[in-house]
């Protein structure tokens, strides 16, 4: 199993770029996530899906666009990437049932830095 | 929603000391509480969790406690090893949301000194 994997693990854009870090996952989970770290703020939920076409907004989904059309797979888009989004972006899923008691498998994470 | 707050962001300790990372939380309703530790360039990893309805558990050198009446909890790593430096989040988990789930503190920062 490669577990989560994330795509590109670095990318530097230019303000007004768009671009989509890719997201997969083999373990049939139906919960997938999409993560941003920033210095001193911890990890903040930007999009969630509970399942192939289900998707909805988490605590900072200003800017992100997100799809899920398999089960498998949660690209999250920058639409007109800005400064404010240089970030460590973590993509993150699991099962239904075991998210309810908080345990989260992680990417490695996609480093995006904005010009 | 749910507020955790984490302390302290950095801790040095040298090797074989134990170290102690708290957390409050402020929704009375959450009720698990996962820790995840980051090593460098990867991404978190759950550790270990304690539920609301535990005081503590262990897992060799690790343990948390939960005061569930003062909302806080913490995480104790014994006879510390270098291998053990890396980022530890502590969480707070509302079971009965489904969806949001986790709200994470802000990160603590641990080195090892050999």
């Amino acid at each position: 199993n490669a577990g989560v994997t994330q795509t590109p693990k670095f990318q530097v854009l230019k303000t007004g770029q768009s671009m989509t870090l890719q997201c997969a996952q083999d373990m049939n989970h139906e919960y997938m996530s999409w993560y941003r770290q920033d210095p001193g703020m911890g990890l903040r939920l930007i999009h969630y899906s509970v399942g192939a076409g289900i998707t909805d907004q988490g605590e900072v989904p200003n800017g992100y666009n997100v799809s899920r059309s398999t089960t498998e797979d949660f690209p999250l888009r920058l639409l007109s990437a800005a400064p404010s989004q240089t970030s460590v972006y973590f993509c993150a899923s699991s099962f239904q049932g075991r998210v309810n008691t908080g345990e989260l498998f992680f990417g490695e994470g996609s480093r995006l830095t904005v010009l | 929603g749910e507020n955790v707050e984490q302390h302290p962001s950095t801790l040095s300790v040298q090797e074989g000391d134990s170290a102690v990372i708290k957390c409050t939380y402020s929704d009375s309703a959450s009720n698990y509480f996962p820790w995840y530790k980051q090593e460098l360039g990867k991404g978190p990893q759950l550790i270990i969790d304690i539920r609301s309805n535990v005081g503590e558990k262990k897992d060799q050198r690790i343990a948390v406690t939960l005061n569930k009446t003062a909302k806080h909890f913490s995480l104790h790593i014994t006879e510390t090893q270098p291998e053990d430096s890396a980022v530890y989040f502590c969480a707070a988990v509302r079971g009965d949301t489904g969806r949001r789930a986790l709200t994470f503190g802000s990160g603590t920062r641990l080195q090892v000194q050999p």
